[in-house]
C-alpha cells in the first residue's frame, strides 16, 4: 500500500514570496490533515478535511494561508505572502475515519525555510 | 483542555540499556494515546496506541507503554536501546475538538540518543 506522497520535499523561499505544497493520501482516506511543525516543538494541526469538506480550520492563519482538496483526494497548501516565522516542516496526514482511536498515517514533509 | 507534556527533550542511553521516555496527560474524558516515532528527515510512523482495555500496551520494534489513570501517565519503555532507535519520539492524545471532530494533541517531542 502507497503512503502519504508529499512534494516538494525541501523549498527556500525569501520572504514575501508565496509556496505551495502538494500532498497525496493514501487512497480511500477521507480524512485529510496539514500539520506545521516548528523545529523542536510537536506537530500543530493547520486544518482538517472530510472528503473534500472543512471539518476544523480554526488553527489556520487565513490572512495568509489557503488550503484545499479537490476532489476529496489530493490536496494543497499555500503561503502567501511568507513570513520568517513560517520556517517549518509541513505535514500532511491521512486516516480512514475520523474517530477518537483512529490513527493518523503522515508523509514525509516539506521542510520550507523562508530567508 | 487536552494537553500532553514529555519530560525531558533530550534523552541519552547507552546501547543495550532501558529506555524510559515520559509522558502525562490531562484529558477530561478517557484518553485515547498514542506514541508516535519520527527518524531524522521522515514523517511519524504510529509505535503504539491505548484506546480501551489491558493498560499495557506492546507496539512495534520492541516498544511498549503503561497507561495509569491514577498517575496521568503513559510512559515508553524498551528493555535494550538498539542504535536503530535514534529518533525523536511523540506522545499524543486524541480529543474532541470544538468542530466536533477528532484530533491529536502533540507534545514537544523527546529526542533519543544512543550511545555506543
Amino acid at each position: 500500500e502507497a503512503g502519504v506522497a508529499q512534494s516538494p520535499r525541501y523549498k527556500i523561499i525569501e520572504k514575501r514570496q508565496s509556496v505551495a505544497f502538494w500532498c497525496n493520501p493514501i487512497s480511500g482516506h477521507a480524512t485529510l490533515y496539514w500539520y506545521q511543525q516548528i523545529l523542536g516543538q510537536g506537530p500543530k494541526l493547520l486544518i482538517q478535511f472530510q472528503n473534500n469538506g472543512v471539518v476544523d480550520d480554526s488553527q489556520l492563519p487565513k490572512d495568509r494561508f489557503s488550503a484545499e482538496r479537490l476532489k476529496g483526494v489530493d490536496s494543497t497548501l499555500k503561503i502567501q505572502p511568507a513570513k520568517l516565522e513560517d520556517s517549518a516542516v509541513y505535514l500532511c496526514a491521512s486516516s480512514p475515519g475520523q474517530g477518537m482511536n483512529t490513527e493518523a498515517f503522515f508523509g514525509q514533509g516539506t521542510r520550507l525555510t523562508v530567508v | 483542555a487536552q494537553s500532553v507534556t514529555q519530560l525531558g527533550s533530550h534523552v541519552s542511553v547507552s546501547e543495550g540499556a532501558l529506555v524510559l521516555l515520559r509522558c502525562n496527560y490531562s484529558s477530561s474524558v478517557p484518553p485515547y494515546l498514542f506514541w508516535y516515532v519520527q527518524y531524522p528527515n521522515q514523517g511519524l510512523q504510529l509505535l503504539l496506541k491505548y484506546t480501551t482495555g489491558a493498560t499495557l500496551v506492546k507496539g512495534i520494534n520492541g516498544f511498549e507503554a503503561e497507561f495509569k489513570k491514577s498517575e496521568t501517565s503513559f510512559h515508553l519503555t524498551k528493555p535494550s536501546a538498539h542504535m536503530s532507535d535514534a529518533a525523536e519520539y511523540f506522545c499524543a492524545v486524541s480529543f474532541l475538538s470544538g468542530a466536533g471532530s477528532y484530533q491529536l494533541t502533540f507534545g514537544k517531542g523527546t529526542k533519543l540518543s544512543v550511545i555506543p
